[in-house]
């Protein structure tokens, strides 16, 4: 089954604590993402990335760093938490980028990583 | 600035009627998307439309690029369709994309 797999699904962690939020897909795609979506802001770009080793900012990287060392993973890293960081998670993937790949766009979402830090 | 509004924010409506939702976007966005997410918080990709129009169903979407505007129209709403759609483009010139705030849908029976 075409997935786009995170873990944790809910996680509380206390300020300063490093944490690391997986994301796995095995559609073989290309562009995979990162998003956090906080009432009424709906949903925020952290970092997204073209390929292995391709990475860049969204609107608002700070505080989180990401890798692509393979093609289907893209963790999000949590170096020092804070509790504005306080949100629900979403990685994504999609071939090549909505744009750029197959007709449909279509960008597969995990299933949310819900993350609470006191 | 680059923008991506929604509008309404809030709807309401009985089982049966239809809706149109709609989507602004700035000069700097491009290849829109609408998204639901359903009550349970997953989200799925309903339309990926650049220009023109598309149909799913009782869902259809129409962008309209030299305007800056996207509508997704639910016909015969059923409680399913409850939930936030989103719509989301992509900053020109980059890879980068810009969600809406989202219209959230409520479908009483």
């Amino acid at each position: 089954e075409a997935q786009v797999t995170q873990n944790p699904r809910y996680l509380i962690t206390v300020t300063g604590k490093k944490l690391t939020v997986t994301c796995s897909q095995n559609m073989n795609h290309e562009y995979m993402s990162w998003y956090r979506q906080d009432p009424g802001l709906g949903l925020r770009q952290i970092y997204y990335s073209m390929n292995v080793e391709v990475t860049d900012k969204g609107d608002v990287p700070e505080g989180y760093k990401v890798s692509r060392k393979e093609k289907r993973n893209f963790p999000l890293i949590l170096e020092s938490p804070s509790p504005n960081q306080t949100s629900l998670y979403f990685c994504a993937s999609s071939p090549l980028g909505p744009w750029r790949g197959s007709d449909t766009g279509e960008l597969f979402f995990g299933e949310g990583s819900r993350l609470t830090v006191l | 600035g680059i923008q991506v509004e929604q509008s309404p924010p809030d709807l309401i409506l009985q089982e049966g009627a239809n809706s149109t939702l709609r989507c602004n976007f700035s000069d700097s966005v491009n290849n829109l998307q609408w998204f639901h997410q359903n009550p349970w918080g997953q989200l799925i990709n309903l339309f990926y439309i650049p220009s023109g129009t598309k149909q799913n169903g009782r869902l259809s979407a129409t962008t309209v690029a030299t305007e800056r505007y996207s509508l997704l129209y639910i016909s015969s709403s059923q409680t399913t369709d409850s939930g936030v759609y989103f719509c989301a483009g992509r900053v020109d010139n980059t890879d980068k994309l810009i969600f809406g705030t989202g219209t959230r849908l409520q479908v009483f029976p």
